[in-house]
């Protein structure tokens, strides 16, 4: 089975704080994907890497950045907290072929709390 | 620029009947479909997909129906039971996008016993 996890199931930080949120997938997988999740907006893209070290910015990047140095590990930072970070934090891998592969596997998410 | 939509951010069925859920695209170069589904506090898992070539994939109880003109895809569920309800996205891939998927908002369905 396909397993992706992530370090933290439940984070409280505070405005200001620097924070990391860590994810690893035991797939070999190439793609690596940060989405979040807020209510009545679905899943949205924060940023994806299809190798390591690169990246590219998804649809809402402003406030934070990622990191790929292994391939099975994708970080994603938070510079400076804001209250507009909370939110769910889910992570998630792919394999190069889509088609019959079930698309993206999804870590159980980080539910993140900024004070 | 929402290109791929949910408009029914809510669905209620008795157990045994059918549950469809829609899902929109205004994309034309969206060429791969998954449907995910969502348990609360938990990530989101693969149910079902199509490529742009079908109109109709099926798998077991859950069947999704392409129809490409009208740039639209519903998600079948026959017959539900209450384990189903949980919140279904609908989520589309573009060739050459890197594989980056593009997610709809969302469908909560509540299949009551």
């Amino acid at each position: 089975d396909v397993k992706v996890t992530q370090s933290s199931r439940y984070l409280v930080k505070r405005t200001g704080e620097k924070v990391f949120l860590e994810c690893v997938q035991d797939m070999d997988h190439e793609n690596m994907f940060w989405y979040r999740q807020d209510p009545g907006l679905g899943l949205r893209l924060i940023y994806f890497s299809y190798d390591v070290k690169m990246k590219e910015k998804g649809d809402i990047p402003e406030g934070y950045s990622v990191s790929r140095e292994k391939k099975e590990r994708f970080s994603l930072i938070l510079e400076s907290a804001s209250t507009n970070q909370t939110s769910m934090y889910l992570c998630a891998s792919s394999s190069p072929i889509l088609a019959g592969g079930g698309g993206q596997f999804f870590g159980p998410g980080t539910r993140l709390t900024v004070l | 620029d929402q290109q791929v939509k949910q408009n029914s951010p809510s669905l209620s069925v008795q157990e045994g009947r059918i549950s469809i859920l829609n899902c929109d695209y205004t994309n034309s170069m969206f060429d791969y479909f998954l449907w995910y589904k969502k348990y609360p506090a938990e990530g989101p898992t693969f149910l079902i997909s199509i490529s742009s070539i079908k109109d109709k994939n099926e798998d077991g109880r859950f069947t999704v129906f392409l129809n490409k003109s009208a740039k639209h895809l519903s998600l079948h569920i026959v017959p539900s039971q209450p384990g189903d309800s949980a919140v279904y996205f609908c989520a589309a891939s573009a060739w050459g996008s890197n594989y980056k998927l593009t997610f709809g908002k969302g469908t909560l369905l509540t299949v009551n016993p």
